[in-house]
């Protein structure tokens, strides 16, 4: 399967601890995105890089979040302190820089 | 703030029945207008417009973009059960810098 992977799928934990989450990208795409989705909502923009270099961050990426892609190539999502609100889908999407961008299966985040 | 509409929220059908699905938007630099699949799990990409007029399709679906009037519309003719879904429409500026999305139609084909 060569389309975009995150790991883990699944994710429980107790609110206070951290989590991390990571995203492999098609291999050819340069863009790698971040998005967030609530039950009955699309997805929203977090943030996105280009290669290593992290472009745009939304203001919803508070800073407990912080997101790397240190290669250009795979890159991680972290969530420090995790609150209840914290619980979604996070997304992961690639693409080359005009093009449509592709997702991954996402990793849903319980926060008991 | 760029704004995706979506509308109907929700549509029930009858499987054999054609549906029309609307995506309104309001972005300050527009680039293209996309539209994805979502089942249970990540959205999966059906079509992507940047020109005005032009249709585009795949199969039974189709859809098409109007730059003046700002909007776009998901033609699924010949529905199918496999055809349930929330339909997401997005719209991105002029450097893919990223995507706003509506809050999707939910369409229920009914066998």
């Amino acid at each position: 399967d060569t389309g975009v992977s995150q790991d883990p799928r699944h994710k429980i934990t107790k609110r206070g601890q951290n989590v991390t989450f990571r995203c492999d990208p098609i291999s050819e795409h340069n863009r790698l995105y971040w998005y967030r989705q609530t039950l009955g909502q699309g997805p929203e923009f977090l943030t996105y890089f280009q290669n290593e270099a992290q472009l745009e961050k939304s203001r919803l990426l508070s800073d407990r979040f912080s997101a790397e892609r240190p290669k250009g190539s795979f890159s991680t999502l972290e969530i420090q302190r995790t609150e209840q609100g914290d619980s979604a889908m996070y997304l992961c999407a690639s693409t080359s820089v005009l093009y449509e961008q592709y997702f991954g299966p996402g990793t849903r985040l319980t926060v008991t | 703030e760029d704004k995706v509409v979506q509308s109907p929220l929700s549509l029930v059908v009858h499987e054999g029945d054609t549906v029309t699905l609307n995506c309104s938007y309001e972005v300050t630099n527009f680039r293209s207008l996309l539209w994805y699949k979502q089942e249970k799990k990540a959205p999966t990409f059906l079509f992507m417009l940047t020109s005005s007029g032009i249709e585009k399709k795949s199969g039974r679906l189709s859809s098409i973009l109007d730059k003046k009037e700002l909007f776009s519309i998901l033609n699924i003719t010949a529905t199918q059960t496999g055809d349930s879904a929330v339909y997401l429409c997005a719209v991105g500026g002029p450097l893919n810098e990223k995507l706003t999305f509506g809050t999707g139609t939910r369409l229920t084909i009914i066998p």
